[in-house]
């Protein structure tokens, strides 16, 4: 059984388009989280969700926006896409907001915007 | 803010060898976590090892240690018997203690494990 799963695993799409990926997972846990790895490989974290409670990273353009219908799905929606939203996007959950939890990976999906 | 710097942008090791991957980390804070994670080609980002601040001794799994010295705020990652199957890229990733916020990551370190 798949821990975190996203969907779609890979996306291609123009610029100005608005789309979303999709983030499930079945351990139970109450905190989840989007990350984005850039062309470069490197990781950082866009926001982090526990019983309603968002955290969102400054950096982020509020062209991101994440969706929680229920506790086990975080769904990351995207308006207005550009270039430079290209990247490799991962859903993350842990059992709970502390750092004593593991945060457990989605296979990530790869967003390409022409 | 918190940051994590891994100076080595690629190592590579025999295999059966044993390599050392650096990481160092910026925070004022006392109660946090740091972490080693593995990803493969296949992308999946794996938990390879964990270190509480608070715990003195060196955390180890199996051919995976630690060297933690935090006064010096190093975290590096010691592979014994290198595997194939280690090859990835390696990241070094901070956590604040206590509070509902993700990992900080170094840029990574690319391993390559000659046969």
């Amino acid at each position: 059984d798949t821990a975190v799963s996203q969907t779609p695993k890979y996306l291609v799409t123009q610029m100005g388009n608005d789309k979303s990926i999709k983030c499930e997972q079945n351990l139970g846990h109450d905190t989840m989280y989007w990350y984005k790895q850039d062309s470069k490989k490197f990781l950082k974290i866009m926001f982090s969700y526990n019983n309603k409670e968002l955290i969102i990273n400054e950096t982020v353009p509020n062209r991101f926006s994440p969706k929680s219908p229920d506790k086990a799905h975080l769904n990351l929606h995207i308006n207005s896409l550009e270039l430079g939203d290209s990247a490799v996007y991962f859903c993350a959950s842990s059992q709970d907001s502390d750092a004593i939890y593991e945060q457990y990976f989605g296979p990530g999906t790869r967003l390409t915007v022409t | 803010a918190q940051t994590v710097t891994q100076s080595q942008p690629e190592m590579s090791v025999q295999e059966a060898e044993t390599v050392t991957l650096s990481c160092t980390y910026d925070t004022s804070e006392s109660d946090y976590y740091l972490f080693w994670y593995k990803q493969p080609p296949s992308r999946q980002m794996i938990l390879v090892i964990r270190q509480e601040a608070y715990k003195q001794q060196n955390a180890t799994e199996n051919r995976f240690s630690v060297n933690f010295q935090k006064a010096a705020k190093s975290f590096s990652l010691k592979i014994s018997d290198s595997q194939l199957g280690d090859a990835a890229m390696y990241f070094c990733a901070y956590r604040l203690g206590g509070v509902a916020d993700g990992l900080t990551f170094g840029k990574g370190t690319h391993l390559i494990i000659q046969p």
